[in-house]
């Protein structure tokens, strides 16, 4: 399975800030996606990261606010905007090397917004 | 009604065991199920990917598919301490991508030495 690198693994930050944080893949992948992981709530997907063009954003996220690049087939960022308290959470991104819904995850940066 | 209903837990056994770890859920498209396993501050990990109904096994896990109740279960043979950690069920009607993946929000399981 391919090896995911994401940085930094955990950052605090200040309110009206932005944060971006990096995914690295070891191996080129089409599909690469990035989720959000709220603390008692299930794994929400943000947006597939698409190589070469804008992202595709899930209902409730924006791309003001989750800005998202794909320069190429390993390599990807999400930029968490202006932030505030709420978007305190872990944010995760995650490949599908085969394109069967067997999704792997990097180790999740872990954001705390003051 | 969520989609899918997981109990959080915590679920305390002792070493050696039997798990069983469930899932319901409401929407029948759901053909494609998975279990994940997420260490405390570490990533998911897939753990078992079945199609339709049936059994899966491998090594001390079986996943347990039941589209006619719409239950999913795993179950861990032989609990072991290195065992405990938080067990995402995850399902989707088409079975590729990220698209329609919709996961509980996991079990946290304590298998106590």
């Amino acid at each position: 399975s391919a090896v995911i690198s994401q940085k930094p693994s955990r950052d605090i930050c200040q309110r009206g800030t932005s944060l971006t944080i990096q995914c690295q893949v070891d191996s080129q992948v089409t599909m690469m996606f990035w989720y959000r992981q709220q603390p008692g709530q299930s794994l929400t997907l943000i947006a597939t990261a698409n190589q070469g063009s804008e992202a595709t954003y899930e209902s409730g996220f924006v791309i003001d606010k989750f800005p998202i690049s794909r320069p190429n087939l390993t390599f990807s960022t999400l930029t968490v905007s202006n932030m505030s308290p709420e978007d305190s959470s872990i944010y995760l991104c995650s490949v599908d090397e085969v394109g069967t819904g067997e999704l792997f995850f990097g180790e999740g940066s872990r954001l705390t917004v003051l | 009604q969520k989609e899918v209903e997981q109990d959080p837990g915590p679920l305390s056994v002792p070493e050696g065991a039997i798990v069983s770890l469930n899932c319901t859920y409401s929407n029948s498209a759901f053909q494609y199920f998975m279990w994940y396993r997420q260490y405390s501050r570490k990533g998911p990990e897939l753990l078992m990917y079945t199609y339709s109904s049936g059994n899966k096994e491998d090594g001390r896990f079986t996943a347990q598919v039941d589209k006619s109740s719409k239950y999913i279960s795993l179950f861990i043979r032989d609990s072991q301490p290195s065992d405990s950690a938080t067990y995402l069920c995850a399902m989707s009607a088409s079975g590729g991508g990220a698209d329609g993946l919709t996961f509980g929000k996991g079990t946290h399981l304590i298998i106590q030495p």
